[in-house]
């Protein structure tokens, strides 16, 4: 169906609050990605779901953030008691193929800023 | 884990010329090597990508080349234009299946 849908947009919060970011990925995808990227900087890895497997959360910078897939279709980013830091875009990939060896399609991103 | 290294960081072009963009990564496990674009303001899509049993891949004004052993990628624009002008990201899987991206050059094409 559609390329990987990502809601909202654009999030404004205030610091303390917490937040959740939404990812639709490509129906029949089994892997699922997010990253984060800061205002100009690379892609920061953050989560990596692979089908039936435990996700792989070695990037969550800390327990302040956690991700769940369900259904092995929609994803939620959830971020607790939301920091000034974390203002940046995260972005949502998803991949037909567990073994990260084929393309990653791409959400247009959530823009978060905590004010 | 898989590390990637990415230069330059910037990079600016006459248009015509050609851009060259390296990569390193450190995860021999890694089998392949995916090269996004990222214009502002929008999400990155795949450009090209190379698999690791082959030196090098073209298509069109873009080419990749591979070098297992020394673990390092490179990617290659020729006759640029001013639409070429957007960040480039380069990844590696390595071992454990995820992209980790290098940090990304931006890239300039002066008309």
């Amino acid at each position: 169906g559609a390329g990987v849908s990502q809601s909202p947009s654009n999030k404004v919060t205030e610091k303390g609050k917490d937040v959740e970011l939404r990812c639709d990925p490509i129906s029949g995808h089994t892997a699922l990605y997010w990253y984060r990227q800061s205002l100009g900087q690379g892609l920061e890895f953050l989560i990596y779901f692979q089908g039936n497997s435990a996700p792989d959360k070695s990037g969550l910078p800390s327990d302040r953030f956690s991700a769940e897939r369900t259904g092995g279709s929609v994803s939620t980013l959830t971020i607790q008691r939301t920091q000034q830091e974390d203002s940046a875009v995260y972005l949502c990939a998803s991949s037909s193929q567990l073994k990260g060896d084929t393309e990653a399609f791409f959400g247009q991103g959530t823009r978060l800023t905590v004010v | 884990g898989e590390n990637v290294e990415q230069h330059p960081s910037t990079l600016s072009v006459q248009e015509g010329d050609s851009a060259v963009i390296k990569c390193t990564y450190s995860d021999s496990a890694s089998n392949y090597f995916p090269w996004y674009k990222q214009e502002l303001g929008k999400r990155p899509q795949l450009i090209i990508d190379i698999r690791s049993n082959v030196g090098e891949k073209k298509d069109q004004r873009i080419a990749v080349t591979l070098n297992k052993t020394a673990k390092h990628f490179s990617l290659h624009i020729t006759e640029t234009q001013p639409e070429d002008s957007a960040v480039y990201f380069c990844a590696a899987n390595g071992g454990t299946y995820k992209y980790i991206f290098g940090t990304g050059t931006r890239l300039k094409v002066l008309a």
